[in-house]
């Protein structure tokens, strides 16, 4: 298909880890980034894969990318209340039809973390 | 430095109104793009820019028309508003830069306009 998608909702207790899970289009997609926002605010960059890698890790953040299956994953580790908030993934693709520079996201996964 | 902002943060209109949204970034960034927000619907490219003088359409451009001016700014107007524009507006900004193909598209937003219309 045509969109990068991510579950809508997820749901963890403070101390967990959390796992966000997203599937991008294009297997040229060069960049692939997680944005997290928080409430009432605007998106800022948590973290980027190049697509030549495997893993990334970033104290607590760790980034997986399955270019085969063209899934990318973010784990937190020892999720605390703070981290609740929108999480974007979003590719830079590279195909035929792609505009250089734009940048095209999934829906957001909402995380939630419980005391 | 302020890295991008957006005027107004709030506005109220009634249909049929206009309005104009500034958004200002002060990277020396070439691309600049304006998205729309709703629930369950992610970001969607309204309008983008590669450059000072340069516009084209994203996604979903009806109702909706931007002027770039200079490179800083870059202007989202609403010449006619309806109550399915309501909606927080983010702009954002990006180096553009490239190499061999590759290129590097980290995007900075700004805080966010809500708007109502009524």
């Amino acid at each position: 298909g045509e969109d990068v998608e991510q579950s809508l909702f997820l749901s963890v207790r403070e101390g967990d880890s959390s796992v966000i899970n997203c599937t991008y289009t294009d297997s040229s997609s060069t960049y692939l980034y997680w944005y997290k926002q928080e409430p009432g605010a605007g998106l800022q960059l948590l973290t980027y894969i190049f697509s030549n890698m495997d893993m990334k890790q970033d104290q607590r953040l760790t980034v997986l990318l399955n270019k085969k299956d063209k899934h990318l994953s973010l784990r937190i580790a020892d999720t605390q209340t703070g981290d609740s908030a929108i999480y974007f993934c979003a590719e830079s693709r590279r195909g035929r039809g792609s505009t250089l520079g734009r940048l095209y996201f999934g829906r957001g996964t909402q995380l939630t973390v419980w005391p | 430095n302020a890295g991008v902002t957006q005027t107004p943060k709030f506005r109220v209109l009634k249909t049929g109104q206009s309005m104009t949204l500034l958004c200002a970034q002060d990277m020396n960034h070439e691309y600049m793009y304006w998205y729309r927000q709703d629930p369950g619907m992610g970001l969607r490219l309204i309008h983008y820019s590669v450059g000072e003088g340069t516009t084209a359409k994203g996604e979903v451009p009806d109702g909706y028309n931007v002027s770039r001016l200079k490179k800083q700014n870059f202007l989202l107007g609403l010449e006619s508003a309806a109550p399915s524009q309501t909606s927080v507006y983010f702009c954002a900004s990006s180096y553009g830069g490239t190499s061999g193909g590759v290129s590097y598209n980290e995007q900075f937003f700004g805080p966010g306009t809500r708007l109502t219309v009524l």
